[in-house]
């Protein structure tokens, strides 16, 4: 199947600094990618659809101003946790849609806020 | 998107066929039942998706009842990796308008030697 990548898979923070996730699918062209969080022992939670080369929309109760999406070309989105807190501290998981309508997902990204 | 319902958890000798049930009596005529796994601390993984028919693949098998409000997913020799969460959810998949996925509970599998 097709390969979706994230980076960094680990990244520890400190309170009050932002964090950039990215999203690439790398072995074709994504024009929308999703953005979920996962808390422990929770499920998958949408937080936003990126579209490339317009806005992100975003799940109702997701700050925009605090979780930044980008999607500057079809094989990057990139997610901005900014003014990190521990409440923050979550597993962020990105999916890539295929334009055979099928979603891979990324690895995850484990973020923790000290 | 229409909701599912599956069962918190269920356990599985290992070897032996599991067994995933899954409730989705409001879907609608153009929403697709697809099964995803999520093994801890990584993404989820597509597993299988269908329409109406019953589907099969080198993972597993899906059976989608005739009035489409109920499947179930077979694993047919289940391995201890397959300890994962199933989620079962419904979607509407049309090319490069697909829609989202809405995660539910999901089911935990637990492989037990």
């Amino acid at each position: 199947g097709a390969v979706v990548s994230q980076h960094p898979s680990r990244v520890i923070c400190k309170s009050g600094t932002s964090v950039k996730i990215e999203c690439r699918s790398l072995d074709f062209q994504a024009t929308t990618m999703f953005w979920y969080r996962q808390f422990p022992k929770k499920s998958l939670m949408l937080m936003a659809t990126s579209n490339e080369g317009s806005k992100a929309t975003y799940e109702q109760g997701v700050e925009k101003d605090k979780f930044l999406i980008n999607h500057a070309s079809l094989t990057l989105s990139t997610l901005t946790v900014t003014s990190a807190h521990p409440e923050d501290s979550s597993f962020y998981i990105c999916s890539a849609r295929h334009n055979t309508g099928e979603l891979f997902f990324g690895e995850g990204s484990r973020l923790t806020v000290l | 998107d229409a909701k599912t319902t599956q069962p918190t958890s269920m356990d599985c000798a290992e070897g032996r066929a599991a067994n995933l049930p899954c409730n989705h009596s409001t879907i609608s005529g153009n929403e697709y039942v697809y099964w995803y796994r999520q093994i801890h601390s990584q993404g989820p993984q597509y597993i299988i998706h269908g329409l109406k028919n019953n589907e099969t693949n080198e993972m597993a098998s899906l059976i989608i009842t005739e009035d489409r409000k109920s499947s179930t997913l077979i694993l047919p020799h289940a391995t201890l990796r397959d300890t994962a969460v199933y989620y079962c959810i419904v979607r509407v998949a049309a090319g490069n308008q697909g829609g989202k996925l809405i995660f539910g509970q999901g089911t935990e599998l637990s492989v037990k030697p």
